[in-house]
């Protein structure tokens, strides 16, 4: 079945500690997103990917990194400047045409200790 | 004030109610998406309309572009219709397609 795979789902981490997150589409998808929910707020855009070796920053992308180097992956890297990390992530894509309808994953739960 | 309201935030509800969460925005947009958040956070698409309205099995969902308002309706509610229900709307056009979320809206169906 096609789908959207993220992992981890629960990750610890320590403060000062990178941790990359994993996305990975087999829908064939160009465009893939990622954001981050805090508890109260909606979604908010971190990164975004039209195509592959591309990629934007959304409304928070400060303190995290994102690659595309395949079209399947997306991998978000949290790094340590990025300064209230614990949050849930959350992976989406669609196709980049006016009917796209958005694809997310399962989410990852990032607590630092 | 946000680009995105939604009402109720939570809402209870007896199994078999008829259930309306609404959704207004304050911005143009090309599309609007209903969208369902489980409790363990995966997220599925319901819908995406841009006019009128769209069925599917139980739920309904309603657009009114020029009162920049949606509905989103549950007939013969089921404690597994329990869930966030989010609504968001594709703003701006090109290659950004920016998505304004809202804050969701908490429903429980009890039986």
């Amino acid at each position: 079945d096609g789908g959207i795979t993220q992992s981890p789902k629960y990750l610890f981490r320590k403060e000062g500690q990178n941790v990359t997150l994993s996305c990975e589409q087999n829908l064939n998808h160009d465009a893939m997103y990622w954001y981050r929910q805090d508890p109260g707020q909606g979604l908010r855009l971190i990164y975004y990917s039209q195509i592959v070796n591309d990629f934007q920053k959304g409304d928070i992308a400060e303190g995290y990194s994102v690659s595309r180097e395949k079209k399947e992956s997306f991998p978000l890297t949290v790094t340590s400047a990025q300064k209230n990390p614990t949050a849930f992530y959350l992976c989406a894509s669609r196709r980049t045409s006016p009917s796209g309808e958005l694809f997310f994953g399962e989410g990852s739960r990032l607590t630092v200790l | 004030k946000n680009e995105v309201e939604q009402s109720p935030q939570n809402l209870t509800a007896q199994e078999g109610e008829f259930i309306t969460i609404n959704c207004s925005y304050s911005v143009g947009i090309s599309a609007l998406h209903w969208l369902q958040q489980h409790p363990g956070g995966g997220i599925v698409s319901l819908f995406m309309l841009s006019s009128g309205k769209k069925k599917h099995g139980r739920l309904i969902a309603t657009i009114n572009i020029q009162e920049k308002h949606s509905s989103l309706h549950i007939t013969a509610s089921h404690p597994r219709d329990s869930a966030v229900y989010i609504c968001a709307v594709r703003s701006g056009g090109g290659a950004t397609n920016k998505l304004i979320f809202g804050t969701g809206t908490l429903l429980a169906v009890q039986p």
